[in-house]
């Protein structure tokens, strides 16, 4: 596979339970990134690992947690969430460093409905 | 604080038409400018960037976009509308000084395109 995958593509959970999005980048890229896209909202940058340490912490609510075991893949663990929580969630990745002029690529995302 | 406006959240042109779609910045320093689309079911693709070499920025898929301090714009055009462009379109300002490639977006302009 090429460039930035993402499972599962849909996600429906209830408010109790458990579960966890993975996002897999397929182009040596150092930097990887989730986003929250909401209707009628900008993009939300909710967490930045470079080297697999995270960078950025966007005052995400504790029920995302996320983690990155090495600088190829991404987890975003769910519990407890909230049905505003709801969304499509995006994974991104990029070369890395101090880059203002990277390009960051994209999965398709994984769409989240929490009942 | 770096930000981006794109006015008008739907745009409707005819196929062959002119396309054109508004972004205007904040910035505090010189900005790193990005357009990215978006179609159905799909994550997010760069079009093109602006890193401050030439102020006419050419993209994939026959878009364009030109720089303009004085006016704080970016607007992305393209000469003859196609079916396929019906998307999605993102501006964004990459955000300095943060050891990382910060995005900030603005709120998309969704263009329709008729036969």
């Amino acid at each position: 596979e090429t460039g930035v995958t993402q499972t599962p593509r849909h996600l429906v959970m209830g408010m109790t339970n458990k579960k966890s999005l993975k996002c897999e980048q397929h182009l040596g890229h150092n930097a990887m990134y989730w986003y929250k896209q909401s209707a009628k909202k900008p993009l939300e940058l909710m967490f930045v690992y470079s080297l697999e340490e995270r960078v950025e912490n966007n005052s995400v609510p504790s029920r995302f947690s996320p983690e990155c075991p090495n600088s190829s893949h991404l987890f975003l663990h769910l519990h407890t969430l909230q049905p505003e929580d709801s969304a499509l969630y995006l994974c991104a990745s990029s070369q890395g460093g101090t880059g203002q002029g990277d390009t960051q690529y994209f999965g398709p995302g994984t769409r989240l409905t929490v009942l | 604080a770096q930000s981006v406006t794109q006015l008008g959240s739907h745009v409707s042109v005819s196929e062959g038409a002119l396309v054109l779609l508004r972004c205007n910045y904040s910035s505090s320093v010189p900005p790193y400018l990005f357009w990215y689309v978006q179609y159905p079911n799909q994550g997010l693709q760069l079009l093109l960037k602006y890193t401050s070499a030439a102020t006419l920025v050419k993209g994939i898929n026959g878009f364009e976009a030109e720089f303009k301090k004085s006016e704080t714009s970016f607007h992305l055009t393209k000469p003859s509308a196609h079916m396929s462009d019906a998307a999605e379109y993102f501006c964004a300002v990459s955000v300095p000084n943060t050891g990382f490639q910060k995005l900030v977006f603005g709120t998309g302009t969704r263009l329709l395109v008729s036969p």
